[in-house]
């Protein structure tokens, strides 16, 4: 049973391009949640996918974006990227249905270099 | 959302116990205290939640007291592949992934 996966594992960009980072869930979830972790710091909520719409969204400006897809893998968007957006990008999933602790399932994370 | 606080870090040897106590003053009637584990350039992992009182599992105990202002998480006999870092998250059952992680405990295990 493959877990979440995230692509890539690495990239580098320069200021002002836009960067598309992959996940797919854990078979049998369907909401989609990305964290932003620098480094030295825990992981910062940015937003929470469900039935192909955002449902919560963390302090982070309307240059991240994101997507579902019907088949629930989702992709978080960064626009006019700035060197601040060097992180540790991390997809979680877990199943609407619930677990008793609604427990989070992470993947490895992409992680994105600025110059 | 209920403001966490743990120890920056925390040192501890071979075999030996580790408690490791978050303070969330400020938790909510309907919030949880959930436990996540993370290894270096690794996601997250999940340990153990609890609402009150106290909670098992085959790898840690969770404790909390009636106040619930507090919890602590007991990790028995650790061993040098417990080097981590631990956060402590309080919120509402599904709903707390919405809360940021906060820079957690860094327990370094000594052989």
């Amino acid at each position: 049973d493959a877990g979440v996966t995230q692509s890539p594992t690495h990239l580098i960009k320069t200021r002002g391009q836009q960067v598309t980072l992959r996940c797919s869930p854990k078979s049998g979830h369907d909401t989609v949640s990305w964290y932003q972790q620098a480094l030295g710091q825990g992981p910062q909520f940015i937003f929470q996918y469900y039935e192909e719409e955002e449902r919560q969204r963390g302090n982070f400006p309307d240059r991240f974006s994101g997507h579902q897809f019907p088949n629930y893998s989702s992709e978080l968007n960064v626009n006019a990227l700035l060197l601040g957006d060097s992180a540790l990008y991390l997809c979680a999933s877990r199943s609407s249905g619930g677990t008793q602790t609604g427990e989070l399932f992470f993947g490895e994370g992409s992680r994105l270099t600025v110059l | 959302l209920a403001k966490t606080t743990q120890p920056i870090s925390m040192d501890s040897y071979e075999g030996q116990e580790v408690n490791i106590t978050c303070s969330h003053n400020n938790i909510a009637t309907n919030d949880y205290i959930t436990w996540y584990q993370q290894f270096p350039s690794q996601g997250p992992r999940f340990i153990i939640q609890g609402y009150k009182t106290k909670v098992t599992n085959e790898v840690a105990s969770l404790f909390i007291p009636a106040d619930r202002k507090s919890s602590t998480l007991s990790l028995p006999r650790v061993s040098l592949s417990d080097t981590a870092v631990y956060y402590c998250l309080v919120g509402p059952y599904g709903g707390y992934q919405k809360v940021t992680f906060g820079t957690g405990t860094k327990l370094q295990v000594i052989p």
